[in-house]
């Protein structure tokens, strides 16, 4: 069966400081990988996706993230966080068969000023 | 942009009333999935569907049904509410494989 962790229920970092959300996988084939984000009463906005080739993705918003096969990890960054991106952050997995994306347990991320 | 539109931002409705739940999307996708959000579970599928009139349990099925009569348009229905169903109902819509899900603005459902 396929899992996404992440560890981190909670994140503060000071605005322009750098910032890494974890996130650990369980599949046993190479997954496709997401992150999205969701601000206050809104939906989830795709940040970025991976499918195969590069293992760096870039996406919106000035995100980035980095597919480890040997870590089964997918961990998004930023170079320097702004007040807006405070907000949830989701990973997620697409499984196999259907196109079911099955989700983390989300990481809330603070800016403090 | 593709758009999915739910019906209600917020509702309140009484323990045992049936409930139904509107998600419209306007890009032609063939499929389409309704999540709850919790606090500390991250989002869980109850239902989907990959084309119309077809459907797929979730992973938390119970207590609820779903209804594809168009393409564009997948319905959650509460047969009988209950309070642990109080939650945020999270619609998608995805067009493809190499596409991830595009999501509305949510519902949040309160149960009394």
């Amino acid at each position: 069966a396929q899992s996404v962790t992440q560890p981190d229920i909670h994140i503060t970092v000071s605005e322009g400081a750098s910032l890494e959300l974890r996130c650990n996988y369980s599949y046993g084939a190479t997954p496709y990988l997401f992150w999205y984000v969701q601000s206050p009463g809104q939906g989830l906005q795709l940040l970025l996706k991976y499918f195969s080739g590069d293992t760096l993705v870039q996406g919106i918003k000035g995100f980035e993230a980095e597919f480890k096969r040997s870590q089964s990890s997918f961990n998004l960054r930023k170079p320097s966080v702004h007040w807006s991106d405070a907000a949830e952050y989701f990973c997620a997995l697409r499984g196999t068969g259907f196109q079911k994306l099955v989700f983390g347990t989300g990481t809330r991320l603070l800016v403090s000023p | 942009d593709v758009k999915v539109t739910q019906s209600s931002r917020y509702l309140v409705k009484r323990t045992g009333e049936k409930v139904f739940l509107e998600c419209v999307q306007d890009m032609d996708h063939e499929n389409m999935f309704w999540y709850r959000q919790d606090p500390g579970l991250g989002l869980r599928l109850i239902y989907f569907s990959y084309d119309v009139k077809m459907k797929e349990k979730g992973d938390i099925p119970e207590g609820y049904s779903v209804s594809r009569e168009k393409k564009e348009r997948f319905s959650l229905i509460l047969e009988s509410a209950s309070t642990n169903q109080t939650s945020m109902y999270l619609c998608a819509s995805s067009g493809g494989s190499s596409y991830g899900y595009t999501f509305g603005s949510g519902t949040r459902l309160t149960v009394v």
